[in-house]
């Protein structure tokens, strides 16, 4: 069936630091993959998407490459800032099917 | 443009009380619809998906029930609440046919 391993938090970081949490992916043929970010008390937001194999989704200074042949979609950020403190959940569906979430990963970053 | 609407935000029930927690989207037609809990310190777990009126699938046995009265409706509901019903859920809905999601704002439940 279909699955999403992200990596275990919670990561705490410095402000300014780079980031990276890791998303691998258990899929029958060709899912769209996504990276949603739920802030304190919040419902889950649409961070960035990718819909093909080699797509890199991108959106406010956040990054993901969709790796077919690593079936892995690992979101990246070059400097985070404190307001980038959430949790992060890496996702897949395919058109006709369910979404699936990852386990999320909490993000902690201090001044 | 779509909305979509959950409520309430936050409840407390007691152990053994009926919940009822409504779902409504505006601005789409037979949007496939979903419900995820998130337990404390847990991921979302998909409870139910319902791809049109009267569709319920559900994931995982539970002490919860979900029905869609209309197309734009989502209800979850549970007769007796226990005290693993806790957590944080979600509504959420996508175009049939297509893969991103759209999620409310969600309601916290505490059972005690």
């Amino acid at each position: 069936g279909n699955s999403v391993t992200q990596m275990e938090g919670p990561v705490t970081l410095s402000e300014e630091a780079f980031l990276t949490i890791n998303c691998t992916y258990t899929a029958t043929g060709y899912p769209s993959l996504f990276w949603y970010v739920q802030y304190p008390g919040e419902g889950l937001q649409l961070l960035l998407k990718a819909t093909k194999a080699d797509d890199k989704g991108s959106n406010k200074g956040f990054e993901a490459t969709y790796r077919k042949e690593t079936t892995s979609f690992h979101l990246e950020k070059g400097s985070v800032q404190v307001s980038d403190s959430a949790v992060y959940f890496c996702a897949l569906k395919r058109n006709t099917g369910k979404l699936i979430f990852g386990q999320g990963t909490t993000l902690q970053v201090k001044p | 443009s779509q909305t979509i609407h959950q409520w309430p935000a936050t409840l407390v029930q007691p152990v053994g009380s009926p919940l009822s927690l409504e779902c409504t989207v505006e601005g789409t037609s037979n949007p496939n619809l979903y419900w995820y809990r998130q337990a404390a310190g847990r991921g979302l777990q998909l409870l139910f998906y319902s791809v049109g009126i009267g569709q319920i699938s559900s994931e995982v046995p539970q002490n919860l029930s979900a029905s869609r009265p209309q197309d734009r409706q989502f209800i979850l509901s549970s007769k007796k609440l226990l005290l693993s019903d806790s957590g944080f859920y979600l509504c959420a809905w996508s175009v049939s046919g297509t893969a991103e999601a759209f999620f409310g704002q969600g309601t916290r439940l505490t059972v005690v």
